[in-house]
């Protein structure tokens, strides 16, 4: 059964910290998603991460990918309030967009 | 360049009726998917289409519900005979043109949030 499996699902930190969400899959996928959702809101498209060992970073988060250990992180460096929403990854196993996502991870960040 | 639309935004209806929802893919994108997200979970695929062709449906319920993606116009998402377990958000995304063997990244709609009272 194909499973990605995020942690932790809350979270909740104070500005100025940082920290990492953990993604993890268990087939093979040729590219991982990070998508962003505030309340009542659509997904907003963070990041495509397309090889093992891709980096990308957009202001204070950062994405990595491990296409061998399945594992994709999401580092979060000195939180601010405006980051607080629920962050999900998502994999491709078949490449053909029928995308699998992880339920997701609520962020609080508190001042 | 306008984003992904969808219509309406919010959808009430009683057990029993017909639900239509409406998606408009960014432009000069081919590909609309649908998903479903049920309150604090993550998104659900349901169906894959082309113009006027279903790719991929393997996570549409076998009854009630269909979609279509004509030639002409917005893709449609139908639900017949809606149950209380049919709330839910139902978003669209879209993506261009196929790249490195697959569709490339999916741009969201705002969903469709339904009610079945």
């Amino acid at each position: 059964e194909l499973k990605v499996e995020q942690n932790p699902l809350f979270l909740s930190m104070q500005e100025g910290k940082n920290y990492t969400i953990y993604c993890n899959y268990s087939t093979t996928s040729d590219r991982l998603y990070w998508y962003r959702q505030d309340p009542g809101k659509s997904l907003e498209s963070l990041f495509v991460l397309l090889s093992n060992g891709a980096v990308k970073q957009e202001g204070r988060l950062m994405a990595s990918l491990d296409t061998k250990a399945r594992l994709s992180t999401l580092h979060i460096t000195a939180a601010v309030h405006d980051l607080s929403a629920t962050y999900f990854c998502a994999v491709d196993p078949r490449s053909q967009g029928n995308l699998i996502f992880g339920k997701g991870t609520k962020l609080s960040v508190k001042p | 360049n306008a984003g992904v639309m969808q219509n309406p935004r919010h959808l009430v209806r009683r057990r029993g009726q017909e639900a239509r929802l409406r998606c408009s893919p960014m432009k000069g994108h081919s590909h609309v998917y649908w998903y479903r997200q049920l309150p604090e979970e993550g998104l659900k695929f349901m169906v894959y289409l082309q113009k006027e062709n279903i790719i991929d449906e393997s996570g549409m319920p076998k009854e009630r519900f269909s979609a279509e993606f004509p030639k002409e116009g917005p893709s449609i998402l139908r639900i017949q005979q809606v149950v209380r377990g049919d709330s839910a958000a139902y978003f669209c995304a879209s993506s261009p043109l196929p790249y490195a063997g697959g569709p490339g990244e999916q741009f969201f709609g705002p969903g469709t949030r339904l009610t079945v009272l």
